[in-house]
């Protein structure tokens, strides 16, 4: 995991509250990704970013929204139009869009 | 259209046995491929890829893959396998520069068990 944080760990957010997880790299990598997971689908791409304040849609961006104003930095909103937000979310960075990514530990986000 | 298979959703295999985590993929162009290990509620680890050269890529902790063109199958491998292999294994291949960036595309993930 080093060199990424996300952060909090674990979030609990009751329905229609929009939500923002934190993601930092100290790596100096000029690309970074959101990514959702659940049991038994692999990780599907949200949002990515190849350069500082410009990002694109992934494969299902609906709900999300992302910034990225400063290298470090790619913070994910989950918004209330999200239609089922609780997932395990991973944020990763690389070098270069195509190059091997590392992720970060990862936040668990309930929805209650 | 750009696709991974992991055919098995669960490997078990005893301790010192050697090991093998299936992956087939599709994609237009020269594959770029990558395996990845997760453990309970951690992020993913990289543990190797295979951009050219030789057929046979070693990575990390003994893991190693082989990459087969005409099968076009990259089949993780480890000749003895240790208790604390036991994880989640991604296979994931490179799209294309022009289809979201080059964006990876992740397998469904293959839960591999390796009992004492």
């Amino acid at each position: 995991d080093g060199g990424i944080t996300q952060s909090p760990k674990y979030l609990f957010r009751k329905e229609g509250q929009n939500v923002t997880l934190s993601c930092e790299q100290n790596l100096n990598h000029d690309a970074m990704y959101w990514y959702r997971q659940d049991p038994g689908q692999g990780l599907r791409l949200i949002y990515y970013s190849q350069i500082v304040n410009d990002f694109q849609k992934g494969d299902i961006a609906e709900g999300y929204s992302v910034s990225r104003e400063k290298k470090e930095s790619f913070p994910l909103t989950v918004t209330s139009a999200q239609k089922n937000p609780t997932a395990f979310y991973l944020c990763a960075s690389s070098t270069g869009s195509g190059y091997e990514q590392f992720f970060g530990p990862g936040t668990r986000l309930t929805v209650l | 259209a750009q696709s991974v298979a992991q055919p098995e959703d669960q490997v078990n295999v005893a301790e010192g046995n050697p090991l093998t985590v299936k992956c087939t993929y599709s994609v237009s162009g020269n594959p770029y491929l990558f395996w990845y290990v997760q453990y309970p509620n951690r992020g993913l680890q990289f543990l190797l890829k295979y951009i050219t050269g030789d057929n046979l890529v070693k990575g990390s902790y003994g893991f190693e893959a082989e990459f087969n063109k005409s099968q076009t199958s990259f089949h993780l491998k480890k000749p003895s396998a240790l208790v604390s292999d036991s994880a989640l294994y991604f296979c994931a291949v490179r799209a294309p520069i022009y289809n979201q960036g080059g964006k990876l595309i992740f397998g469904q993930g293959t839960e591999l068990s390796v009992k004492p």
